[in-house]
């Protein structure tokens, strides 16, 4: 069975860098698909943030694009979302996801972890 | 980027009941395949998200045949029949056609 696991701080202060791992069991990384980071903000707005395809490479929401980083350890069979420059609007739950390609829909979802930006 | 709308933040429905959850894209969501790249979630507490129905219409696999996926170009609609205890939870509609993917706002089904 494949299953996502979101980790990290919940809490993290201003100006500071947002670090989350996923990890994933059930499937290799390498082998297929791309690998989101997704979050969804108090008040139930979602937002696409970038994703790490099976190959290493990586596209960004521009939105975030300065501030983001996508990485991935194939060893580990995991894959990390660094944020630069938190501020509090960046307060969310965080999710990662595999996109099903050809199809094009995300077929698995971490449960999602929640962070905080607060000082 | 593509704008996703969905107009209702909340719907209040009864069980039994069929219920329509619309999704209006600013621009068309057909690409030159043929398909449009549009896919619908569901979001329940403590349990992962779903996916329900990809491409505007196809149905993933294990989703029950009361959720209907519909619509072309910029307009389409998650349909559930006969609403269940179950289905009460936000729905959000995704296009995939253009980078930066992005999200309708989510609608929830209340209990009404």
């Amino acid at each position: 069975e494949i299953q996502l696991q979101e980790s990290g701080p919940g809490l993290v202060k201003p100006s500071q860098s947002l670090s989350l791992t996923c990890s994933v069991t059930g499937y290799t990384i390498t082998s297929g698909y791309d690998w989101s980071w997704i979050r969804k903000f108090p008040g139930n707005k979602m937002e696409w943030m970038g994703y790490i395809s099976n190959s290493g490479s990586t596209n960004y929401n521009p939105s975030l694009k300065i501030r983001i980083s996508i990485t991935r350890d194939t060893s580990k069979n995991q894959f990390f979302l660094q944020l630069n420059s938190v501020t509090t609007e960046d307060t969310a739950t965080y999710y990662c996801a595999r996109r099903k390609l050809r199809r094009d829909y995300f077929d698995y979802w971490g449960q999602g972890v929640m962070v905080t930006v607060s000082s | 980027q593509i704008t996703l709308t969905q107009q209702a933040e909340s719907l209040w429905i009864s069980p039994g009941e069929r219920v329509s959850i619309t999704c209006r894209a600013s621009q068309s969501l057909l690409y030159t395949d043929g398909k449009h790249y549009l896919s619908w979630y569901q979001q329940r507490p403590g349990q992962t998200t779903k996916a329900l129905i990809y491409h505007a219409s196809v149905r993933t696999d294990g989703v029950p045949t009361r959720f209907i996926g519909s619509g072309s170009g910029t307009e389409f609609t998650l349909s559930i029949e006969h609403v269940q205890p179950e289905d009460f939870a936000i729905y959000y509609c995704l296009q995939t056609l253009k980078s930066p993917w992005t999200f309708g706002g989510g609608t929830k089904l209340e209990l009404k």
